[in-house]
């Protein structure tokens, strides 16, 4: 069974930091891996969805990267504005499966 | 493009009582998902359909969890009877082809409160 992590639990961060969140997960045969952002009392939104032939991805200030032999990706933030308030899930996809981490916290001080 | 819409937004019961949760996927997607929130297990699948046809239902927790996809732009997750651990956010959510190589998109959840 996948087990997904995520690192940190909480981040704080004053605006206009660079930063990065970070997943790792156990079974390293997977298809794909999603980045989503959650905001409080609301769905989540699909930011990034990386295919596992892939090593990278980008949308706008994000850029999410893969490393599949390690278990291991990671959600670059850049320029961070109050607005990327919200908790981020990664999601590996593998045997019919997608597994979501807890999350990490962001909050992007003024 | 309306978005996933779910019904209720919230729902507040008493245990043994039916709770029937609605889902109206995006046009033209072929793929739903149901998932369940709570602080204490995260995020977790309960039942995928593609095409209508159920899937994996693996994820669902008793046979007191039903949920059905009568057509393309419905489908519903029954609790019968209804307890108190079943409380939590249920969220569906559709994508564009079958199985898990789109991106999903969710819908805002109904949050559920057993009592």
């Amino acid at each position: 069974k996948q087990e997904v992590t995520q690192i940190p639990a909480a981040l704080s961060v004053p605006e206009g930091e660079n930063l990065v969140l970070n997943c790792s997960f156990t079974d390293s045969a997977i298809y794909n891996l999603q980045w989503f952002r959650q905001d409080p009392g609301k769905g989540l939104t699909s930011l990034l969805l990386i295919q596992s032939s892939q090593r990278e991805q980008t949308s706008g200030r994000l850029n999410a990267s893969l490393d599949k032999s390690s278990g291991r990706s990671t959600l670059y933030i850049a320029a961070s504005q109050p607005g990327d308030s919200a908790t981020y899930l990664c999601a590996p996809y593998n045997n019919n499966d997608m597994r979501f981490g807890a999350g990490t916290r962001l909050t992007v001080k003024p | 493009d309306a978005g996933v819409i779910q019904s209720p937004r919230h729902e507040v019961t008493e245990m043994g009582q039916e709770v029937t949760l609605r889902c109206k996927p995006i046009s033209g997607h072929n793929s739903l998902f149901w998932y369940r929130q709570t602080m204490m297990r995260g995020l977790e699948l309960l039942i995928y359909f593609n095409n209508n046809v159920p899937i994996d239902d693996s994820g669902m927790p008793e046979d007191r969890f039903s949920a059905k996809m009568p057509n393309a732009s419905f489908s519903t997750l029954k609790i019968q009877p209804s307890e108190p651990r079943d409380s939590a956010v249920y969220f569906c959510a559709s994508s564009r082809e079958v199985g898990y190589n789109q991106p999903q998109h969710f819908g805002d959840g109904t949050r559920l409160s057993i009592l």
